[in-house]
């Protein structure tokens, strides 16, 4: 297994069209993750899926943001009418969890978004 | 809720010398995971090092020691003899259940 994979790489978009991201976890690990990261800040939480249930939401997550996990293995992230400020990159993670115990917690490489 | 706070936000060594990055947390948890990441300028996250909270012994791995003071919630990194290729941002992090809460990050610039 090569690790957490992340594509593309780089995406540069107009204001106001639609991305997204996919992400291919380590394929034994049951959780997985995004989070955004905006330049000089540390990563946020955005959401978590167990298996194909997205179990927790952050604040940040605006309507504009969805995420998908069909069949528990990759998953998509999609920003319709991207706005500027929706420039960042976009992190995904996964890990081995059960409960409030996580093993393995491995980060991809990143989308890096740019919305001109 | 959870918390990690970086307070230099950026340091400044020459070659050789050792520097130690701060990290504090809060939380109100008893069972919770500490981490240190390293993000060169490439960007991915590279995992340094996991401790829990139960498990209060410093470590060394190479240049790398790692200080865990739960009485005053700190979990300090320090690069002994520091080397240019060790110029990165460093993250400290928190997890308490599922989600990592990460601190802002500590931007090491080591010149030759």
């Amino acid at each position: 297994d090569t690790g957490v994979s992340q594509n593309p790489r780089h995406k540069i978009t107009k204001r106001g069209q639609n991305v997204t991201f996919r992400c291919d976890p380590i394929s034994e690990h049951n959780r997985l993750y995004w989070y955004r990261q905006t330049l000089g800040q540390g990563p946020e939480f955005l959401t978590y899926f167990q298996n194909e249930a997205q179990l927790e939401k952050s604040r940040l997550l605006s309507d504009r943001f969805s995420a998908e996990r069909p069949k528990g293995s990759f998953s998509t992230l999609e920003i319709q009418r991207t706005e500027q400020g929706d420039s960042a990159m976009y992190l995904c993670a996964s890990s081995l969890g059960s409960g409030r115990t996580n093993y393995g917690y491995t980060f991809g490489s990143g989308t890096r978004l740019t919305v001109v | 809720a959870q918390k990690v706070t970086q307070a230099q936000t950026e340091i400044s060594v020459v070659e050789k010398e050792d520097v130690t990055l701060d990290c504090v947390y809060e939380t109100r948890d008893t069972t919770y995971y500490l981490f240190w990441y390293k993000q060169p300028p490439s960007g991915e996250l590279v995992f340094l090092i996991r401790r829990n909270s139960f498990d209060e012994q410093n470590e060394i791995s190479g240049r790398y020691s790692w200080n865990f003071q739960k009485s005053t919630s700190s979990f300090n990194f320090t690069i002994t003899a520091s080397q240019v290729v060790d110029s990165a941002v460093y993250f400290c992090a928190l997890i308490s259940g599922n989600m990592l809460t990460f601190g802002g990050g500590t931007r090491l610039m080591v010149k030759p």
